[in-house]
């Protein structure tokens, strides 16, 4: 089956950082999404993707859809301690079903 | 608006019990799905539906069965719970297919 590829898996944070991570995957895909997920929540989507090249903000988040269409990065700019999370990347090929990766895990340096 | 709920929230089963775990959102959306998660894993497709009436298998659908009588609601049965099955268990919806999915606040079942 598709399998996306996320890294890092995980990640520290000090606040006021950029940071970034990224997606692949084999296959090609029409959508991508990112997702957060806080402790002992289900995933909230953050972004969608639907064009190859598409570049797109939600206030300080900014997610790209690779012109291959088999990859997408997430930037978070000027990072906060709410960012701390799982983000998840979902690719969705033809039809309804999204795969997703394994997530990166963001943590706050100690 | 409640969007995807979820019931229950936790649950301890015995191997070999069966249950349902159910699933409903009030948006009025023709897309739901069931996925599982693993701990330090991502999430894992076991059943979709595109409208009521109509579901397919995802990804790891073996001991889950599903039925969509209804557009609001999409339960889950295990069969026969397995330690293997132990998990947190999430329902997502979408309006349409490409616009990305509401999760539920997710059901933690373990199996003993």
């Amino acid at each position: 089956g598709q399998q996306l590829n996320q890294s890092p898996q995980s990640m520290f944070i000090q606040e006021g950082e950029d940071v970034s991570m990224n997606c692949t995957s084999s296959s090609i895909f029409n959508t991508w999404l990112w997702y957060k997920q806080d402790p002992g929540e289900g995933p909230v989507l953050l972004i969608a993707l639907y064009k190859a090249g598409e570049l797109t903000s939600n206030g300080r988040l900014t997610a790209q859809f690779g012109i291959t269409r088999k990859d997408s990065f997430l930037n978070i700019s000027a990072s906060i301690p709410s960012d701390v999370g799982i983000y998840f990347c979902a690719g969705q090929a033809a039809g309804n079903k999204l795969t997703f990766g394994g997530g990166t895990r963001v943590l706050v340096k100690p | 608006n409640a969007g995807v709920t979820q019931t229950p929230k936790f649950q301890v089963l015995k191997t070999g019990q069966s249950m349902t775990l159910q699933c409903a959102q009030d948006m009025n959306h023709e897309y739901m799905s069931w996925y599982r998660q693993d701990p330090g894993m991502g999430l894992r497709l076991i059943h979709y539906s595109v409208g009521a009436g109509i579901t397919d298998q995802g990804e790891v659908p073996n001991g889950y069965n599903v039925s969509r009588s209804t557009t609001e609601d999409f339960p889950l049965r295990l069969l026969s719970a397995a330690p293997s099955q132990t998990s947190v268990y999430f329902c997502a919806s979408s309006p349409v297919y490409y616009s990305g999915y509401t999760f539920g606040s997710g059901t933690r079942l373990t199996v003993v």
